[in-house]
């Protein structure tokens, strides 16, 4: 069955560096998403992406992020200078069409900030 | 405000004694429904979803749900618990209506299946 493939699956950064986290979506799938779980708490939307362009986004997306899509399969979140309430499980998530088949959610990346 | 309520932090039961977990929604229309599984630092799998005909909803691993519009609920079950459903189940939606296809989580409920 396809998979979204998710790298690193932990990431340890100090507060103020720069973090990229890696996606590869399902090669047939149009829409690209990022979730965050922080460590007990419910999973919230980040961004939508599709067509190589930001779709929707959330009011946690704020300057510190972007996406981008810089080849034809690779999917990537990069947050520029870390804070500690970054500190959470980032979930890549992908789609074959904008609602009806529901999300492919990779096994996440858990980022620690110290 | 679109939501998603889960009211059980946790549910337990004994193993092979039927289970349900609930989910009570607050979206326009009628929207799109989705459960999802999380196992112990892992990501999150797909169980089932409602988009359209029979209430009831079938998925993985012996799961169902029931779609009850009139009370917006979609009650996750399983006749039958096993040890190995022990995890974590949240429920989500997203609006039909096409304005946005992001998924609206519940907090989560910890099922605990007991031997």
């Amino acid at each position: 069955e396809p998979e979204v493939t998710q790298t690193p699956s932990h990431q340890v950064t100090q507060m103020g560096q720069e973090v990229i986290l890696r996606c590869v979506p399902i090669s047939n799938h149009l829409y690209f998403y990022w979730y965050r779980q922080i460590l007990g708490q419910k999973v919230e939307f980040l961004v939508s992406f599709y067509n190589n362009e930001i779709s929707e986004k959330s009011e946690i997306f704020d300057d510190q992020f972007s996406v981008e899509r810089p080849d034809g399969s690779n999917f990537t979140l990069k947050i520029r200078s870390t804070k500690l309430e970054d500190s959470a499980m980032y979930f890549c998530a992908s789609s074959e069409d904008r609602t009806r088949a529901g999300y492919t959610f990779g096994s996440g990346t858990r980022l620690t900030v110290v | 405000a679109q939501s998603v309520a889960q009211p059980e932090d946790q549910v337990n039961v004994a193993e092979g004694n039927p289970l349900t977990v609930k989910c009570t929604y607050s979206v326009s229309g009628n929207p799109y429904l989705f459960w999802y599984v999380q196992y112990p630092n892992r990501g999150l799998q797909f169980l089932l979803k409602y988009i359209t005909g029979d209430n009831l909803v079938k998925g993985s691993y012996g799961f169902e749900a029931e779609f009850n519009k009139s009370q917006t609920s979609f009650h996750l079950k399983k006749p039958s618990a096993l040890v190995s459903d022990s995890a974590l189940y949240f429920c989500a939606v997203t609006p039909r209506d096409g304005a946005t296809n992001k998924l609206i989580f519940g907090t989560g409920t910890l099922l605990a299946v007991q031997p």
